[in-house]
């Protein structure tokens, strides 16, 4: 059974910051990994896409890793602002489930 | 196309009553599935679509829950006879049938049962 843990669980940083979201599964047998943001009260906000042929993937200032044979990923946030506060979380998927960590809260403050 | 849509975005009903949400995912996208969140957790697995079969459910989907995706396009998700534990946000979303496809999730359903 596929297990997704992200660490940490909260993080509070300074505008401008850059930071690391971390994520760790059990079952290598994925076949892409997923971050998504969530803000309160809302629905999942795909961010990026990592094949499992891949290791990284960009999009602005967000930066994936995947390291599939070590279980990791991770997702680097550059020069953090306000706006970017939210929930991330980390999803391994297969064919037919994805499976999900319970996220990193993430509070970026002025 | 405006993405995966889910309805309502709200819904409070008493304990003992049943309730159906629906689904309606991105054009083309074969596979759509359910998940229910409560607070401070991540999404948990319910149930999986390829087209219209039913492929996998969860063991937390018990025989209250039922899902449907007749055709192939729209889904509903119905539980009978609801406990305040039923009380979560259920998110449908969908992809398409390719291994390395983005899923999109929709805005989710609020469930209170009071």
């Amino acid at each position: 059974k596929q297990e997704v843990t992200q660490i940490p669980a909260a993080l509070s940083v300074p505008e401008g910051e850059n930071l690391v979201l971390n994520c760790s599964f059990t079952d290598s047998a994925i076949y892409n990994l997923q971050w998504f943001r969530q803000d309160p009260g809302k629905g999942l906000t795909s961010l990026l896409l990592i094949q499992s042929s891949q290791r990284e993937q960009t999009s602005g200032r967000l930066n994936a890793s995947l390291d599939k044979s070590s279980g990791r990923s991770t997702l680097y946030i550059a020069a953090s602002q306000p706006g970017d506060s939210a929930t991330y979380l980390c999803c391994a998927g297969t064919a037919s489930k994805l499976t999900f960590g319970t996220g990193t809260r993430l509070q970026v403050t002025l | 196309d405006t993405g995966v849509s889910q309805d309502p975005r709200h819904k409070i009903t008493k304990r003992g009553q049943n309730v159906t949400f629906r689904c309606d995912p991105i054009s083309e996208h074969n596979r759509l599935y359910w998940y229910r969140q409560t607070l401070g957790q991540g999404p948990e697995f319910l149930t999986y679509f390829q087209n219209e079969a039913q492929l996998e459910k969860s063991r937390l989907l018990s025989d209250r829950f039922s899902a449907e995706r007749p055709k192939g396009s729209f889904s509903t998700l119905e539980i009978q006879r609801t406990e305040q534990g039923d009380s979560a946000m259920y998110l449908c979303a969908s992809s398409l049938m390719t291994q390395n496809t983005e899923a999109f999730f929709g805005q989710g359903t609020r469930l209170t049962v009071v």
